[in-house]
């Protein structure tokens, strides 16, 4: 299995809604990210978790709320977004240590209205 | 600062056309370099990678050479494919604990 599977594959929401993000993989890789997509830009990094412990928070606003529950699962916890937040959400993971060779998943693609 | 450049998209080719995307890097050390790939509807896939000056990292056709006297880490494919068309991102790693820094990437069409 060299897959990351994310769900669910879209998501609308209201500014008031709370939502969660879920990614998986069973690789059995120890390091895990959030990245956002914008249309035609390159991924920007969110979060990175190393040994299921936070180790990179690329100061992203809190109504962005990050979860390792264990090594196998990634959750991202959304709460009061605003529209600028609509965008392609993506999960990847590498084997051991940070930045080594990252596989993506497809993505999450989110709407805020 | 470090920073990766890319030639501006998008770039249509016909089909069999001899494909190069240049990128070149700014960086205060020896970077690790990579070429990520995204299809449509997808997420990025590493398409290959170099790890230190003169390497050539090659996979399913595409190329691509560290050259340290440049600064470049251009793709080449000598005969692309419908299934090609996709962004293609040039990154770099400083050093391993380094988020990645990507390029703004590079849109490929391929008409058959």
């Amino acid at each position: 299995d060299t897959e990351v599977t994310q769900t669910p594959k879209h998501l609308v929401m209201g500014m008031t809604n709370k939502k969660s993000l879920k990614c998986e993989q069973h690789m059995g890789h120890r390091a895990m990210y959030w990245y956002k997509q914008k249309a035609k830009k390159p991924p920007e990094l969110m979060f990175v978790y190393s040994y299921e412990k936070l180790s990179i928070n690329e100061s992203v606003p809190s109504r962005f709320s990050p979860e390792c529950p264990n090594s196998s699962l990634l959750n991202l916890h959304l709460h009061a977004l605003q529209p600028e937040d609509s965008a392609l959400y993506l999960c990847a993971s590498s084997r051991g240590e940070v930045n080594e060779k990252l596989f993506f998943g497809s993505g999450t693609q989110l709407s805020v209205l | 600062g470090n920073s990766v450049t890319q030639m501006e998209g998008p770039v249509t080719l016909s089909e069999e056309a001899f494909l190069t995307i240049n990128c070149t890097y700014t960086a205060t050390g020896y970077p690790s370099l990579f070429w990520y790939v995204q299809y449509p509807g997808e997420g990025l896939q590493l398409l290959l990678k170099a790890t230190k000056a003169d390497d050539k990292g090659s996979n399913k056709g595409f190329e691509a050479t560290y050259r340290k006297e440049t600064t470049s880490f251009h793709l080449e494919k000598g005969s692309v494919q419908v299934s090609d068309s996709a962004v293609y991102f040039c990154a770099l790693v400083l050093n391993r604990d380094d988020k990645i820094i990507f390029g703004k990437g590079t849109r490929l069409h391929i008409l058959p």
